[in-house]
């Protein structure tokens, strides 16, 4: 097992433009959940999702957009990216039984110039 | 907001015992407290959880208090790798509101 995937691992990109960070898990898992770190400031949660077409909001949702088409894949979208959005993200995943952890990916360094 | 409450940095000598505290004082019956650390940059990894009981792995042991409002993470003997931020979660695991906070964690810092 890959665990959880993330990609890219760095990327840059001008105020304005858009993308979208991946994330994979091939552990069958039905949640999973978005990050950010930004120095200081510990993890803060973007959105999660307790399974495919179900997403909710985090504690900092603003400026990003999330789907949940299958359970492997949990995309996250920046349609008009903010130089405060210049962050570490993560990715996470886990099983939803009883007392699972959580599984994280290596993280994708942003920077918004 | 963060459900718990972790001071924000402790040393502690290589070799010797690492007591790492928590608060969780509104924690409901449900809830697990889960520990996690992360390493430099790293994505953070799990060491341990528990509901009520002292838990033991290979890579700590977790003393919660009778009244559920605190608990402390043990590290034996630390190394120099176990120099981390290390977040403690209270975690309804089952059913319930799945925002998972993490807030800012504690730097500990194993000098040699």
């Amino acid at each position: 097992n890959a665990g959880v995937t993330q990609t890219p691992k760095f990327q840059v990109l001008k105020t304005g433009q858009s993308m979208t960070l991946q994330c994979a898990q091939d552990m069958n898992h039905e949640y999973m959940s978005w990050y950010r770190q930004d120095p200081g400031m510990g993890l803060r949660l973007i959105h999660y999702s307790v399974g495919a077409g179900i997403t909710d909001q985090g504690e900092v949702p603003n400026g990003y957009n999330v789907s949940r088409s299958t359970t492997e894949d949990f995309p996250l979208r920046l349609l008009s990216a903010a130089p405060s959005q210049t962050s570490v993200y993560f990715c996470a995943s886990r099983d939803r039984g009883l007392a699972e952890k959580l599984f994280f990916g290596s993280g994708t360094q942003l920077s918004v110039l | 907001d963060a459900k718990t409450t972790q001071p924000p940095s402790m040393d502690c000598a290589e070799g010797r015992a690492a007591n790492l505290p928590c608060n969780h004082s509104t924690i409901s019956g449900n809830e697990y407290v889960y520990w996690y650390r992360q390493i430099h940059s790293q994505g953070p990894q799990y060491i341990i959880h528990g509901l009520k009981n002292n838990e033991t792995n290979e890579m700590a042991s977790l003393i919660i208090t009778e009244d559920r409002k605190s608990s402390t993470l043990i590290l034996p003997h630390a190394t120099l790798r176990d120099t981390a931020v290390y977040y403690c979660i209270v975690d309804p695991s089952q059913g319930g509101s799945e925002k998972l906070v993490f807030g800012k964690g504690m730097k500990l810092t194993v000098n040699p």
